[in-house]
């Protein structure tokens, strides 16, 4: 299996304008989890699925960030509008019933100015 | 929720000597503790997991400890090489997903 799967590796964007962040879990994984990564709070979770569906997005930051997962090979991220501090890395990781071992892609690194 | 605490956040040998980090959790409903490698402009790739139900775990240059009692798991790696400088992360989780660890810089001096 080729891993988890993230696009684009790097994205830079002006203020404002619309990011979308895409990630291809593991075949045969049921959960999917969104992270984002900075120095100051390091690995945050963001949302996370099972079996497509969302369970827990509380950790997203604010109504600007959106996401989805239309079947078991896709997820998106969505910023919309995007700000500076939105600046960061963005993982997505893959596993099998949720709290076992938990497989990262090599993240997107997402520049706002 | 869960807390995870590491230290040091930095952490610098000499290279052939060894390594501890140290991790402590809040939830004593967690029972699965992994440790992940994260190399410069890569993500964060697993490299050594305990469960609650086993004391200790080695594998080749690596071990892992765990004191549920405490609620504390550190990691040891011995004999260290240039290649083992990375970010080192702990994680801890229940029911829930992995709640991380800020993270140690390792640094190894040849």
């Amino acid at each position: 299996d080729a891993g988890v799967i993230q696009s684009p590796r790097h994205e830079v964007t002006e203020m404002g304008q619309e990011v979308t962040l895409r990630c291809k879990p593991i075949s045969g994984h049921d959960y999917l989890f969104w992270y984002r990564q900075t120095m100051m709070r390091g690995l945050e979770l963001l949302i996370y699925f099972n079996n497509n569906v969302p369970i827990d997005d509380s950790g997203m930051p604010e109504d600007r960030f959106s996401a989805k997962m239309p079947n078991a090979s896709f997820s998106t991220l969505k910023i919309q509008p995007s700000e500076p501090r939105d600046s960061a890395v963005y993982f997505c990781a893959s596993s099998l019933k949720g709290t076992a071992k938990a497989f990262f892609g090599q993240g997107t690194r997402l520049t706002v100015v | 929720g869960e807390n995870v605490e590491q230290h040091p956040s930095t952490l610098s040998v000499q290279e052939g000597d060894s390594a501890v980090i140290k991790c402590t959790y809040s939830d004593s409903a967690s029972n699965y503790f992994p440790w992940y490698k994260q190399e410069l402009g890569k993500g964060p790739q697993l490299i050594i997991d305990i469960r609650s139900n086993v004391g200790e775990k080695k594998d080749q240059r690596i071990a892992v400890t765990l004191n549920k009692t405490a609620k504390h798991f550190s990691l040891h790696i011995t004999e260290t090489q240039p290649e083992d400088s990375a970010v080192y992360f702990c994680a801890a989780s229940g029911n829930t997903p992995l709640v991380f660890g800020k993270g140690t810089r390792l640094s190894v001096i040849a």
